[in-house]
């Protein structure tokens, strides 16, 4: 399979844990986006990272939030201490123009 | 701030009839639109996208229009089919830049 990958595709967890997530792009793809997705709604960007350097963050990443691309190719996205709220698909999505998704990662958050 | 607003929420549509969805954004730098379908549980998959220098876009039965003054781009599909039943994305971006999401429609197929 050449298309975006993610792990692990379901998580759950206790509330004030940490969780990290994987997403490995289109091979040649330069630019790697992460989005959150709640039921109901359109994806929203969180961040994003052409290469290995990270350009843009949300408004919607609190501190609690990282994500890193330490090589220009996979990337992690961490939650600290996790909150009820924090339950959602996460989405990675790559591009060199167009962009395609990954099948994401169904957090809940109990 | 940039948005998407996208109507309507809920669309019903008789097998062979065509479907409508429209968007207007707020940013017109905006150069790049998008469209995705996301059916239940899965992930978001791109249909057609248009650029801002082309006004109409023609995939088989789907069509995309673009009005650049207005602010508005619209999602044409004809011959509707029963898997035609999804969730539709419409989307903007600048730069090939982040993409920003309108809220969805859920198309429905009527037998």
């Amino acid at each position: 399979d050449t298309g975006v990958s993610q792990d692990p595709r379901h998580k759950i967890t206790k509330r004030g844990q940490n969780v990290t997530f994987r997403c490995d792009p289109i091979s040649e793809h330069n630019r790697l986006y992460w989005y959150r997705q709640t039921l109901g709604q359109g994806p929203e960007f969180l961040t994003y990272f052409q290469n290995e350097a990270q350009l843009e963050k949300s408004r919607l990443l609190s501190d609690r939030f990282s994500a890193e691309r330490p090589k220009g190719s996979f990337s992690t996205l961490e939650i600290q201490r996790t909150e009820q709220g924090d339950s959602a698909m996460y989405l990675c999505a790559s591009s060199m123009e167009t962009q395609y998704f990954g099948p994401g990662t169904r957090l809940l958050v109990l | 701030g940039e948005n998407v607003e996208q109507h309507p929420s809920t669309l019903s549509v008789q097998e062979g009839d065509s479907a409508v969805i429209k968007c207007t954004y707020s940013d017109s730098a905006s150069n790049y639109f998008p469209w995705y379908k996301q059916e239940l549980g899965k992930r978001p998959q791109l249909i057609i996208d248009i650029r801002s220098n082309v006004g109409e876009k023609k995939d088989q039965r789907i069509a995309v229009t673009l009005n650049k003054t207005a602010k508005h781009f619209s999602l044409h599909i004809t011959e509707t089919q029963p898997e035609d039943s999804a969730v539709y994305f419409c989307a903007a971006s600048f730069r090939d830049d982040k993409i920003i999401f309108g809220k969805g429609t859920r198309l429905h197929i009527l037998p």
